[in-house]
């Protein structure tokens, strides 16, 4: 069965400076990938997703993600982090043909 | 276009209560989906409806969680009897059809079991 790990429970960066977010997965074949964003009270909100091509996937509020085959990642990066980006962050693996799993978030503080 | 919407926002019952909540998806969104996300957790997917029919529910605890989605349209999850550790956020998401279509959240309704 696939499983996702994000590594990092809790970051806390200053505004302005980069972000990376690290996910990994285990699954036997080249899964779909996502990225979720949940700001407190909120539901989750699709950053981004990749299913197959350039492994350098763009998604919104200036957002991209890159698939590493070999690594088994998928780690989100933001080159300037914004207040408003403190949030929880879900990355998600889904098998063609089946439903999400969730990794266990990771939890965005961001300094002034 | 309107969102997910959820009902209620909060909810603080008794074990042994019951309780129901309600998810009205996207206007023409087949796939309907319910979460419970614990506190501390990603969602885990409880079922997954394809109009009116149930495409999965394997992760769902039948001996106390039912759910419905009569016409089509709307949903409703209930747990009878709660217990303490359905202590959870329950989220609910619509997407127009298959699986890797991008899910759209409603914000949740939090249960508190006593």
């Amino acid at each position: 069965a696939q499983s996702v790990t994000q590594p990092d429970i809790h970051i806390t960066v200053s505004e302005g400076a980069s972000l990376e977010l690290r996910c990994n997965y285990s699954y036997g074949a080249t899964p779909y990938l996502f990225w979720y964003v949940q700001s407190p009270g909120q539901g989750l909100q699709l950053l981004l997703k990749y299913f197959s091509g350039d492994t350098l996937v763009q998604g919104i509020k200036g957002f991209e993600a890159e698939f590493k085959r070999s690594q088994s990642s998928f780690n989100l990066r933001k080159p300037s982090v914004h207040w408003s980006d403190a949030a929880e962050y879900f990355c998600a693996v889904g098998p063609y043909g089946q439903n999400f799993v969730f990794g266990p978030g990771t939890r965005l503080s961001v300094l002034p | 276009e309107a969102g997910v919407a959820q009902s209620p926002r909060y909810k603080i019952i008794e074990k042994r209560q019951s309780v129901a909540f309600w998810c009205n998806p996207i206007s023409g969104h087949a796939t309907l989906y319910w979460y419970q996300q614990i506190l501390g957790q990603g969602p885990k997917l409880l079922i997954q409806f394809q109009n009116n029919g149930v495409v999965d529910d394997s992760q769902l605890p039948k001996d106390r969680f039912s759910a419905e989605r009569l016409k089509g349209v709307d949903s409703t999850l209930k747990i009878q009897p709660a217990k303490l550790e359905d202590s959870a956020v329950y989220l609910c998401a619509s997407s127009t059809g298959t699986v890797q279509e991008t899910q759209y959240f409603g914000p949740g309704t939090r249960l508190l079991v006593l």
